[in-house]
């Protein structure tokens, strides 16, 4: 279930920085499970980008960077580039569902 | 690089069994937990559950009577069934492992279209 709410879009030009937030609760983000984040590109499977709140795989430009504060993480893309326009989800584990759950996802635009 | 490769029906009529297999190839995925992903429109992604090597399995409570997911560690393939599928059940499904040390989604297959429809 999509139960970690996400801004719907955000927008930047070539170049700017632009953070997505992942709103969750004491149940699932705020219980200390780690936050992992996607890039998904239509008609694709979606790719790990940050696991482990900050941690970026192997091949992942570093331009991609997570944070995690309290029962909320964030996503931020530093000189944003036309490439990076894709779909963006969080994803945790959570301990009143029983059940990893997502992100609703974030629709990156670069203008 | 590991590589997920899965197969099934597409198309089912309401109150049929879904029926899906995936096979696991290259580089190193021991340990790994093998997932099954869902991702529609209505309901986004949502996880179904997962299976270990040994036969172990964790489903999505809102799933768990009508998942059964199955491994067959000779061929490195496991399977997910999903009975008595309603039009709710439409979706791209997604076989996926899961990394035991950080919790995270790390490889994932093409996805299989499966719509049902009456």
């Amino acid at each position: 279930q999509s139960v970690l709410p996400q801004p719907p879009s955000v927008s930047g030009a070539p170049g700017q920085r632009v953070t997505i937030s992942c709103t969750g609760s004491r149940s699932n983000i705020g219980a200390d499970y780690g936050v992992h984040w996607y890039q998904q590109f239509p008609g694709t499977s979606p790719k790990l980008l940050i696991y482990g709140n900050t941690n970026r795989p192997a091949g992942v430009p570093d331009r991609f960077s997570g944070s995690k504060s309290g029962t909320s993480a964030s996503l931020a893309i530093t000189g944003l580039q036309v490439e990076d326009e894709a779909d963006y989800y969080c994803q945790s584990y959570d301990s009143s569902l029983r059940s990893y759950v997502f992100g609703t996802g974030t629709k990156v635009t670069v203008l | 690089q590991v590589q997920l490769q899965q197969w099934g029906a597409g198309v089912l009529k309401p109150s049929e069994t879904l029926s899906l297999t995936c096979a696991v190839s290259g580089g190193s995925f021991s340990g790994y937990y093998w997932n099954w992903i869902r991702q529609s429109p209505e309901k986004g992604l949502e996880w179904i559950g997962q299976i270990n090597h040994s036969g172990s399995t964790n489903y999505n409570p809102s799933l768990k009577s009508r998942v059964t997911m199955s491994v067959d560690t000779s061929k490195n393939q496991f399977s997910l069934r999903l009975t008595s599928v309603t039009a709710a059940d439409t979706a791209v499904y997604f076989c996926v492992l899961r990394n035991p040390s950080s919790g995270s989604f790390d490889f994932w297959g093409q996805g299989t279209l499966v719509t049902v429809s009456s």
